[in-house]
């Protein structure tokens, strides 16, 4: 079973650039995450998607941060201006359904805004 | 006070030690607990799954939840070169919510 694929890997931009991350989930899992995780620190949640619609977008810095899944499949974060503190690995995650207690997570887009 | 407490280390063991990974958490209504053990420049992969209290074993590791302490640990027996990596310990009250994590705890085992 093929896992949580995202992309790019790996992304250097200079501050108010902006950028973009994909991601594709475990086929058939309806819940879909994006975690930002900060060197040193654990995964904080920025949203989370159940099939298309938004069910927590409450850490989310609307702001300069955005995301949308059209077709309850493929998730877009797209940051825009980006700033120095962005820099971060950003984590999506699926899971199955509703029961959102087994996340699966993708290998991350890390990136380094300088 | 956060709502997950983790200790960061690092955490140097020899190779066929017993290690003791801890958690604290604020929330009574957490009841879904979950370690995460992260490889450098690796997304988390799900370690151990626990519902409520109790313990649960899978080979080398045992998890065990006390809610009424809000305390939750990771236990590695014999531990491996290949242990080495940072132990994250995750949370939540209901299904269908998202994970809370804490920061983390690296752990390194020399051969």
């Amino acid at each position: 079973e093929a896992g949580v694929a995202q992309s790019p890997r790996y992304k250097i931009i200079e501050k108010r650039q902006s950028v973009a991350f994909w991601c594709n989930p475990i086929s058939g899992h309806a819940t879909l995450y994006w975690y930002q995780q900060i060197l040193g620190q654990g995964p904080k949640l920025l949203i989370q998607f159940q099939n298309n619609g938004v069910v927590d977008d409450s850490q989310l810095p609307k702001d300069r941060f955005s995301a949308e899944r059209l077709k309850g499949v493929d998730s877009t974060l797209k940051i825009q201006p980006a700033k120095l503190e962005d820099s971060a690995v950003y984590l999506c995650a699926s899971s199955f359904g509703s029961s959102g207690n087994t996340i699966y997570f993708g290998e991350g887009s890390w990136l380094t805004v300088v | 006070q956060k709502e997950v407490e983790q200790d960061p280390g690092p955490l140097s063991v020899p190779e066929g030690a017993i290690v003791s990974l801890n958690c604290t958490y604020s929330n009574s209504a957490f009841q879904y607990f979950m370690w995460y053990r992260q490889y450098s420049r690796k997304g988390p992969e799900l370690l151990m799954y626990t519902y409520s209290s109790g313990n649960k074993e899978d080979g080398r590791f045992t998890a065990q939840v006390d809610k009424s302490s809000k305390y939750i640990s990771l236990f590695i027996r014999d531990s491996q070169p290949s242990d080495s990596a940072t132990y994250l310990c995750a949370m939540s009250n209901q299904a269908g919510t998202a994970l809370i994590f804490g920061k983390g705890t690296t752990l390194s085992v020399s051969s």
